[in-house]
């Protein structure tokens, strides 16, 4: 069966400083993953998401970026944090090609002070 | 384009009460719709789905509807627990779309 993990789970940060968060997908090949990003009390809004590897598609301009090193490694970073930055990061993967559902990690909430 | 719209919450019930949590949509072509629960300080679980108009999709007691000619999928529950208390989002993906387009969530809290 397929799984989905992403860590670190908490995050306390300093503005101006660096991020990673990584997520890792098992149990499946060629998945397209995404970055969803969820501001307190707020909806789902879609960051980044990639069909393969070293392949990255950004909805929204901002200071984070994501990278794809491996077919199953989706590492979402930024360079210096801002205090909006703060909030609840999910990863998500989905088959290629497929128009079905998303399937979810733990998620990773960050907190930039 | 995609967008969601679901009823603003928090959506507070006695016990064994009727839910129905209100999800309208835009999308390009033929959209997939779903209904995705958060508990709290977890990511997101699928609850149900459907892909094509007049589908119902079912799980755990919820049904929603996929209603084309209102371009609609309300939740529905014929009795909610306290177990149930949890943030709940609709969502669709278009034809040819790669992401879903999520609603902004409504919390329910169901009372003892």
């Amino acid at each position: 069966s397929q799984t989905i993990h992403q860590w670190p789970a908490t995050l306390v940060q300093p503005v101006g400083s660096p991020l990673s968060l990584e997520c890792t997908v098992e149990g499946t090949s060629n998945p397209n993953l995404y970055w969803y990003r969820q501001a307190a009390g707020r909806g789902l809004q879609l960051l980044f998401y990639s069909v393969g590897i070293g392949q990255i598609s950004s909805e929204v301009p901002q200071n984070l970026s994501a990278s794809r090193p491996q077919d199953r490694q989706f590492i979402l970073s930024s360079k210096k944090l801002l205090l909006s930055d703060s909030g609840f990061y999910l990863c998500a993967w989905g088959l290629a090609g497929d128009t079905g559902e998303l399937f979810f990690g733990e998620g990773s909430r960050l907190t930039v002070l | 384009g995609n967008s969601v719209t679901q009823m603003e919450g928090p959506v507070t019930l006695s016990e064994e009460a009727f839910l129905t949590i209100n999800c309208t949509y835009t999308a390009t072509g033929y959209p997939s719709l779903f209904w995705y629960v958060q508990y709290p300080g977890e990511g997101l679980q699928l609850l149900l789905k459907a892909t094509k108009a007049d589908d119902k999709g079912s799980n755990k007691g919820f049904e929603a509807t996929y209603r084309k000619e209102t371009t609609s999928f309300h939740l529905e529950k014929g009795s909610v627990q306290v177990s149930d208390s949890a943030v709940y989002f609709c969502a669709n993906r278009g034809t040819g779309r790669r992401a879903l387009t999520f609603g902004s969530g409504t919390r329910l809290q169901v009372q003892p």
